[in-house]
Protein backbone atom coordinates (compact mmCIF):
# COMPACT_ATOMS: atom_id res chain seq x y z
CA UNK A 1 0.00 0.00 0.00
CA UNK A 2 1.14 3.43 0.15
CA UNK A 3 0.65 6.53 2.96
CA UNK A 4 -1.88 8.42 1.38
CA UNK A 5 -2.44 12.50 2.83
CA UNK A 6 -5.23 15.04 1.73
CA UNK A 7 -5.77 18.64 2.50
CA UNK A 8 -7.52 20.25 3.93
CA UNK A 9 -9.18 17.54 5.78
CA UNK A 10 -12.46 19.82 6.32
CA UNK A 11 -13.43 22.98 5.10
CA UNK A 12 -16.55 24.96 5.49
CA UNK A 13 -17.14 27.28 2.23
CA UNK A 14 -19.63 29.74 1.23
CA UNK A 15 -21.40 29.58 -1.88
CA UNK A 16 -19.71 31.15 -5.22
CA UNK A 17 -16.51 30.34 -4.07
CA UNK A 18 -13.69 27.54 -5.05
CA UNK A 19 -11.51 25.13 -2.67
CA UNK A 20 -8.66 23.24 -3.75
CA UNK A 21 -7.96 20.00 -2.29
CA UNK A 22 -4.48 18.17 -2.68
CA UNK A 23 -3.41 14.42 -2.12
CA UNK A 24 0.14 13.74 -1.63
CA UNK A 25 1.79 9.92 -2.00
CA UNK A 26 4.21 9.17 -0.13
CA UNK A 27 5.56 7.05 -3.31
CA UNK A 28 4.77 6.56 -7.24
CA UNK A 29 2.05 5.58 -8.23
CA UNK A 30 0.17 4.30 -11.38
CA UNK A 31 -3.05 5.93 -11.23
CA UNK A 32 -5.04 8.36 -9.04
CA UNK A 33 -8.48 8.71 -8.89
CA UNK A 34 -10.99 11.56 -7.38
CA UNK A 35 -13.98 10.21 -5.70
CA UNK A 36 -17.07 11.78 -4.38
CA UNK A 37 -19.18 11.00 -1.33
CA UNK A 38 -22.30 13.18 -0.58
CA UNK A 39 -23.98 12.88 2.94
CA UNK A 40 -25.15 9.22 3.96
CA UNK A 41 -24.56 8.16 0.30
CA UNK A 42 -21.89 5.48 -0.93
CA UNK A 43 -18.97 6.71 -3.27
CA UNK A 44 -18.72 8.27 -6.65
CA UNK A 45 -15.88 8.19 -8.93
CA UNK A 46 -15.54 11.57 -10.57
CA UNK A 47 -12.33 11.06 -12.93
CA UNK A 48 -8.91 9.21 -13.39
CA UNK A 49 -6.48 11.96 -12.45
CA UNK A 50 -3.98 11.24 -15.49
CA UNK A 51 -0.53 12.42 -15.00
CA UNK A 52 0.77 15.05 -17.72
CA UNK A 53 -2.61 15.02 -19.13
CA UNK A 54 -6.47 16.47 -18.60
CA UNK A 55 -7.98 14.13 -16.55
CA UNK A 56 -10.62 11.91 -17.73
CA UNK A 57 -14.57 12.42 -16.44
CA UNK A 58 -16.99 10.02 -15.52
CA UNK A 59 -20.63 10.84 -16.86
CA UNK A 60 -22.33 13.84 -15.10
CA UNK A 61 -18.78 16.18 -14.22
CA UNK A 62 -16.80 18.23 -16.27
CA UNK A 63 -13.62 19.84 -16.28
CA UNK A 64 -15.19 23.59 -15.55
CA UNK A 65 -17.00 22.45 -12.44
CA UNK A 66 -13.60 19.80 -10.94
CA UNK A 67 -10.84 20.95 -12.68
CA UNK A 68 -7.83 17.81 -11.89
CA UNK A 69 -3.89 18.44 -12.08
CA UNK A 70 -1.55 15.83 -11.79
CA UNK A 71 1.99 17.22 -12.26
CA UNK A 72 3.97 14.25 -10.94
CA UNK A 73 3.21 10.73 -9.68
CA UNK A 74 2.94 11.06 -6.49
CA UNK A 75 0.47 14.33 -6.55
CA UNK A 76 -2.93 15.55 -7.30
CA UNK A 77 -5.58 18.28 -6.94
CA UNK A 78 -9.16 18.93 -7.30
CA UNK A 79 -10.76 22.28 -7.33
CA UNK A 80 -14.51 22.24 -6.43
CA UNK A 81 -15.67 25.56 -8.25
CA UNK A 82 -18.41 28.02 -8.13
CA UNK A 83 -19.60 26.26 -5.07
CA UNK A 84 -23.40 25.09 -3.96
CA UNK A 85 -24.71 23.16 -1.45
CA UNK A 86 -24.90 20.67 -3.15
CA UNK A 87 -21.21 20.38 -3.28
CA UNK A 88 -21.08 19.23 0.80
CA UNK A 89 -19.72 16.18 0.46
CA UNK A 90 -16.69 14.41 1.31
CA UNK A 91 -14.08 13.83 -1.31
CA UNK A 92 -11.65 11.09 -1.59
CA UNK A 93 -8.80 10.47 -3.64
CA UNK A 94 -7.57 7.31 -4.05
CA UNK A 95 -4.30 5.62 -6.16
CA UNK A 96 -3.04 2.45 -7.10
CA UNK A 97 0.23 1.04 -6.46
CA UNK A 98 2.45 -1.12 -8.39
CA UNK A 99 1.66 -3.58 -10.96
CA UNK A 100 -1.79 -4.42 -8.87
CA UNK A 101 -3.67 -2.04 -10.75
CA UNK A 102 -7.08 -3.47 -9.58
CA UNK A 103 -6.45 -2.93 -5.86
CA UNK A 104 -6.96 0.78 -4.82
CA UNK A 105 -6.27 2.27 -1.35
CA UNK A 106 -7.29 5.64 -0.27
CA UNK A 107 -6.70 8.80 1.36
CA UNK A 108 -8.71 10.12 4.24
CA UNK A 109 -10.94 12.46 2.83
CA UNK A 110 -11.94 15.91 2.63
CA UNK A 111 -15.11 16.78 4.63
CA UNK A 112 -16.53 20.12 2.49
CA UNK A 113 -19.32 22.31 3.74
CA UNK A 114 -21.00 24.84 1.17
CA UNK A 115 -23.14 26.89 2.97
CA UNK B 1 -21.03 -1.49 -16.65
CA UNK B 2 -21.35 -3.06 -13.55
CA UNK B 3 -23.72 -2.77 -10.42
CA UNK B 4 -23.30 -3.72 -7.11
CA UNK B 5 -26.48 -4.57 -4.54
CA UNK B 6 -26.21 -4.77 -0.54
CA UNK B 7 -29.48 -4.90 0.16
CA UNK B 8 -29.10 -4.77 4.18
CA UNK B 9 -28.95 -0.98 5.30
CA UNK B 10 -27.87 -1.91 9.06
CA UNK B 11 -26.82 -4.56 10.55
CA UNK B 12 -25.92 -5.54 14.33
CA UNK B 13 -24.07 -8.25 16.59
CA UNK B 14 -23.10 -9.13 19.63
CA UNK B 15 -19.38 -8.60 20.31
CA UNK B 16 -17.62 -11.65 20.10
CA UNK B 17 -20.61 -12.99 17.36
CA UNK B 18 -20.29 -14.25 13.99
CA UNK B 19 -22.02 -11.76 11.60
CA UNK B 20 -22.31 -11.70 7.30
CA UNK B 21 -22.78 -8.88 5.05
CA UNK B 22 -24.43 -9.56 1.86
CA UNK B 23 -23.80 -8.38 -1.76
CA UNK B 24 -24.92 -9.49 -5.13
CA UNK B 25 -23.00 -7.79 -8.17
CA UNK B 26 -23.32 -8.06 -11.68
CA UNK B 27 -21.03 -7.62 -14.50
CA UNK B 28 -20.94 -8.75 -18.10
CA UNK B 29 -16.82 -8.77 -17.90
CA UNK B 30 -15.08 -12.12 -17.52
CA UNK B 31 -12.13 -10.55 -15.74
CA UNK B 32 -12.91 -8.42 -12.62
CA UNK B 33 -12.13 -8.01 -8.99
CA UNK B 34 -14.52 -7.93 -5.65
CA UNK B 35 -13.59 -6.15 -2.82
CA UNK B 36 -15.65 -5.26 1.00
CA UNK B 37 -14.15 -2.11 2.08
CA UNK B 38 -14.81 -0.77 5.93
CA UNK B 39 -15.39 3.35 6.44
CA UNK B 40 -15.24 4.21 10.10
CA UNK B 41 -16.77 7.33 11.57
CA UNK B 42 -13.20 8.70 10.61
CA UNK B 43 -14.11 8.60 6.98
CA UNK B 44 -10.74 6.86 6.03
CA UNK B 45 -11.56 4.11 3.55
CA UNK B 46 -9.95 1.02 4.62
CA UNK B 47 -9.81 -2.21 2.33
CA UNK B 48 -10.89 -4.81 4.00
CA UNK B 49 -10.46 -7.84 1.35
CA UNK B 50 -9.98 -8.69 -2.14
CA UNK B 51 -11.05 -11.32 -4.13
CA UNK B 52 -10.38 -12.55 -8.16
CA UNK B 53 -13.07 -13.69 -10.01
CA UNK B 54 -10.68 -15.87 -11.66
CA UNK B 55 -9.92 -17.99 -8.28
CA UNK B 56 -12.59 -20.64 -6.43
CA UNK B 57 -10.81 -20.25 -3.65
CA UNK B 58 -12.62 -17.97 -1.15
CA UNK B 59 -10.00 -15.00 0.58
CA UNK B 60 -9.64 -14.81 4.26
CA UNK B 61 -8.16 -11.88 6.24
CA UNK B 62 -7.46 -12.81 10.05
CA UNK B 63 -11.26 -12.96 11.32
CA UNK B 64 -12.60 -11.61 7.68
CA UNK B 65 -13.55 -14.29 4.99
CA UNK B 66 -15.57 -13.77 1.78
CA UNK B 67 -18.05 -16.32 0.61
CA UNK B 68 -18.30 -15.99 -3.31
CA UNK B 69 -20.30 -17.75 -5.32
CA UNK B 70 -19.58 -16.43 -9.12
CA UNK B 71 -22.43 -18.24 -10.92
CA UNK B 72 -25.02 -16.36 -8.09
CA UNK B 73 -22.70 -13.55 -8.29
CA UNK B 74 -22.64 -13.31 -5.10
CA UNK B 75 -19.83 -11.95 -2.41
CA UNK B 76 -20.92 -12.12 1.34
CA UNK B 77 -18.52 -11.17 3.89
CA UNK B 78 -18.35 -12.63 7.50
CA UNK B 79 -16.39 -11.33 10.03
CA UNK B 80 -16.31 -13.58 13.14
CA UNK B 81 -15.34 -12.86 16.73
CA UNK B 82 -16.59 -9.33 16.09
CA UNK B 83 -15.03 -6.49 17.83
CA UNK B 84 -16.13 -2.97 18.87
CA UNK B 85 -13.45 -1.69 16.41
CA UNK B 86 -15.54 -3.58 13.90
CA UNK B 87 -18.22 -1.24 13.97
CA UNK B 88 -18.42 0.98 10.61
CA UNK B 89 -20.09 0.86 7.57
CA UNK B 90 -18.91 -2.01 4.78
CA UNK B 91 -19.29 -1.15 1.12
CA UNK B 92 -18.82 -4.15 -1.54
CA UNK B 93 -17.29 -3.38 -4.53
CA UNK B 94 -16.21 -4.40 -7.85
CA UNK B 95 -13.97 -3.29 -10.77
CA UNK B 96 -13.47 -4.89 -14.11
CA UNK B 97 -11.28 -4.59 -16.93
CA UNK B 98 -11.98 -3.85 -20.72
CA UNK B 99 -13.74 -0.26 -20.91
CA UNK B 100 -14.14 0.39 -17.18
CA UNK B 101 -10.62 -0.03 -16.58
CA UNK B 102 -9.88 1.28 -13.45
CA UNK B 103 -13.63 2.56 -12.21
CA UNK B 104 -14.50 0.87 -8.96
CA UNK B 105 -18.30 0.45 -8.29
CA UNK B 106 -19.86 0.51 -4.84
CA UNK B 107 -22.51 -1.00 -3.11
CA UNK B 108 -24.93 1.49 -1.42
CA UNK B 109 -23.35 0.60 2.10
CA UNK B 110 -23.99 -1.58 4.87
CA UNK B 111 -23.89 0.12 8.52
CA UNK B 112 -22.95 -2.96 11.12
CA UNK B 113 -23.03 -1.86 14.86
CA UNK B 114 -21.58 -4.20 17.70
CA UNK B 115 -23.02 -4.45 20.73
CA UNK B 116 -20.54 -4.82 23.97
Amino acid sequence: SAVISQKPSRDICQRGTSLTIQCQVDSQVTMMFWYRQQPGQSLTLIATANQGSEATYESGFVIDKFPISRPNLTFSTLTVSNMSPEDSSIYLCSVVVGLSTDTQYFGPGTRLTVL
Amino acid sequence: AQTVTQSQPEMSVQEAETVTLSCTYDTSESDYYLFWYKQPPSRQMILVIRQEAYKQQNATENRFSVNFQKAAKSFSLKISDSQLGDAAMYFCACITGGTSYGKLTFGQGTILTVHP
